[in-house]
């Protein structure tokens, strides 16, 4: 299977609650970045994992965290959503040796926080 | 100040123009230059990128970074409505940093047949 493939596309939750993401990487790609994308707003970094490692972390406070499997799929969780945490998460899967040039994004999944 | 500034659009011209698209930014350690291109429904997917200075020429498009100004800029010729779409510039200090993007706001562009 190519390309990378994230669940669910869309996602509907209440203020408070926790929400898990997923993320399948392209094949053979070991490192996985998660990006969140407000509307009308480029992408920002959370984190990136490598090997099941986090490999770096954006501006995002610890209720954001995330999981990377054997298998390099990835999980992002969220605890405590609050209502400006809607918008598009996107996955993005990667070479270690073709660094930022070689992200594959997926569609992302978008979530409303109401 | 936001280390990667775009105008946000919205951009619209008819079929066949000629397009520009610019960034500027304040992080003086950048050395990868992307742009992006993001369809409606669907994640960011590279169009070109530079590596430090210069200019990149691919087709329809061009794209060009000039480091002592920070400010880059991609140029569509003869665009297409194909081409509508949002345009993320993307700028990078390096596998350093994990593999860390920061992106412009994007620019929403419409071509109009």
């Amino acid at each position: 299977e190519t390309g990378v493939t994230q669940s669910p596309t869309h996602l509907i939750k209440t203020r408070g609650q926790q929400v898990t993401l997923r993320c399948s990487s392209q094949s053979g790609h070991n490192t996985v970045s998660w990006y969140q994308q407000a509307l009308g707003q480029g992408p920002q970094f959370i984190f990136q994992y490598y090997r099941e490692e986090e490999n770096g972390r954006g501006n995002f406070p610890p209720r954001f965290s995330g999981l990377q499997f054997p298998n390099y799929s990835s999980e992002l969780n969220v605890n405590a959503l609050e209502l400006d945490d809607s918008a598009l998460y996107l996955c993005a899967s990667s070479l270690p040796q073709s660094g930022v040039l070689g992200y594959t994004f997926g569609s992302g999944t978008r979530l409303t926080v109401v | 100040q936001k280390e990667v500034e775009q105008d946000p659009g919205p951009l619209s011209v008819p079929e066949g123009a000629i397009v520009s698209l610019n960034c500027t930014y304040s992080n003086s350690a950048f050395q990868y230059f992307m742009w992006y291109r993001q369809y409606s429904r669907k994640g960011p997917e590279l169009l070109m990128y530079t590596y430090s200075s210069g200019n990149k020429e691919d087709g329809r498009f061009t794209a060009q970074v000039d480091k002592s100004s920070k400010y880059i800029s991609l140029f569509i010729r003869d665009s297409q409505p194909s081409d509508s779409a949002t345009y993320l510039c993307a700028m990078s200090e390096g596998d350093l940093q994990g593999g860390k993007l920061i992106f412009g706001q994007g620019t929403e562009l419409s071509v109009k047949p």
